[in-house]
């Protein structure tokens, strides 16, 4: 049973250019959730999917930044427009039902370059 | 606001030594306390989660403590290897109806040998 896939694990945009951020849940978890980490801080909630649902977006940036779960296929973290300060780690974490004591699994996370 | 604060921040000690790590949180309303192992260049791991009738549960060397008065954790590593060199992320999840988390910033152990 694999676990929640991110890919790619590198990525490097120059200011201006568009980041797409891939992440494939664990089999049989319909819940995604996408986190930032920037460097020396903890991770900070971004937005919560369900399939072909945003449930809880109230971390994402309003401007550039966009997400989906379609029915088939990875959720995507968009960021349109990159700009240096949208370098860190994004990690994305899955899990089976969204409850409050259900434990969320990461994947290894993107590391985003902004030049 | 929720917050997690953790401490210390880092901390090196010699293989084979036990060492605790402290988490204090103002989350309301408390739903669960999850310790996460994060090593570099990786996603966290979960190493143990409690509920706020939870004192107490361990995970084979870890064991974590939850006062849910206080609002304070803490997680215990007994007879260290070098394998648990790693960040330790206290996370705390409110009762939203579904898992939204806060993060601390976590302790970054270094065991050496």
């Amino acid at each position: 049973n694999a676990g929640v896939m991110q890919n790619p694990r590198h990525l490097v945009r120059r200011r201006g250019q568009e980041a797409r951020l891939r992440c494939s849940p664990m089999k049989g978890h319909s819940h995604v959730y996408w986190y930032r980490q920037l460097p020396e801080e903890g991770l900070k909630f971004m937005v919560y999917l369900q399939k072909e649902n945003i449930i809880d977006e109230s971390g994402m940036p309003k401007e550039r930044f966009s997400a989906e779960f379609p029915k088939e296929g990875p959720s995507i973290l968009r960021i349109q427009q990159v700009v240096r300060g949208d370098s860190a780690a994004y990690f994305c974490a899955s899990s089976q039902d969204g409850a409050g004591a259900d434990t969320q699994y990461f994947g290894p996370g993107t590391r985003l370059t902004v030049l | 606001k929720n917050q997690v604060e953790q401490s210390p921040q880092s901390l090196i000690i010699l293989e084979g030594k036990n060492c605790t790590l402290q988490c204090n949180y103002t989350v309301s309303p408390f739903s669960n306390l999850r310790w996460y192992k994060q090593d570099t260049g990786r996603g966290p791991v979960s190493l143990t989660i409690m509920t706020f009738s939870e004192n107490t549960k361990s995970n084979g060397r870890y064991t974590a403590t939850l006062d849910a008065d206080t609002k304070q954790s803490s997680l215990h590593i007994t007879a260290s290897q070098l394998s648990d060199s790693a960040s330790y992320i206290c996370v705390v999840s409110a009762n939203s109806g579904y898992s939204t988390l806060t993060f601390g910033k976590g302790t970054m152990l270094l065991v050496s040998p």
